[in-house]
């Protein structure tokens, strides 16, 4: 089945700082979503980004299918953007496969 | 109410207890799903219903039984738990199934068993 990675697994940055997150997948997709989980375990749906690039705010994502891998960029971060980033994407049928995520913790 | 709901958001209970989970999706949403998140593991898909009709059993033990009633409310059922069950529960919907629809989460129940 489908093989989806996260890097880095996990990340510390200072307050203000920007960062790169990449998710590689081993096959093509028609789907893929960017998803932050906050401390308390809500999944907060940030991109729906099959292709191309999306931005809202101080993140924006892009996704080249032809290359599998999709990054997520967040800019001048803040304290609010630490929990777990993942990646999802859709196998064939019904299910969805999710990366191991990426934990980021920022500094105040 | 907006989004999706899942109640209750803890839930402790022992090996021999029965319990249910709820989901309420307020979003007019045709699929709905389980997923399992324990400590430091991916999700784990665990069910999938599409227009009521179970689409997808992902190798969930009997232990864990779903119902869903109508496309708006989704059920899980407990018993006879094990302790490696205590895990975050999470309940998702899409406008059909996820190949090409974002999937929406709840704010899960963290179950624990004792």
């Amino acid at each position: 089945g489908i093989q989806v990675e996260q890097s880095p697994p996990d990340l510390i940055l200072q307050e203000g700082a920007n960062s790169t997150l990449r998710c590689n997948f081993s096959d093509s997709v028609n789907n893929l979503q960017w998803f932050h989980q906050n401390p308390w375990g809500q999944l907060i749906n940030l991109f729906y980004i099959p292709s191309g690039t999306k931005q809202n705010g101080r993140l924006s994502a892009t996704t080249v299918a032809t290359e599998r891998y999709s990054l997520l960029y967040i800019s001048s971060s803040q304290t609010t953007d630490s929990g777990v980033y993942f990646c999802a994407v859709p196998t064939g049928g019904f299910k969805t496969i999710f990366g191991a995520g990426t934990r980021l913790f920022v500094k105040a | 109410e907006t989004g999706v709901t899942q109640t209750p958001r803890h839930l402790v209970m022992g090996m021999t207890n029965k319990k249910s989970l709820k989901c309420e999706q307020h979003l007019g949403h045709n699929a709905m799903y389980w997923y399992k998140q324990s400590a430091k593991k991916p999700l784990e898909l665990m069910f999938v219903y599409n227009f009521k009709e179970q689409t997808e059993n992902n190798s969930v033990p009997s232990r864990f039984s779903p119902e869903c009633p109508n496309s708006s409310h989704l059920f899980l059922h407990l018993h006879t738990l094990q302790p490696e069950d205590s895990a975050l529960y999470l309940c998702a919907s899409s406008q059909a199934l996820a190949e090409s629809y974002e999937q929406y989460f709840g704010p899960g129940t963290r179950l624990t068993v004792t």
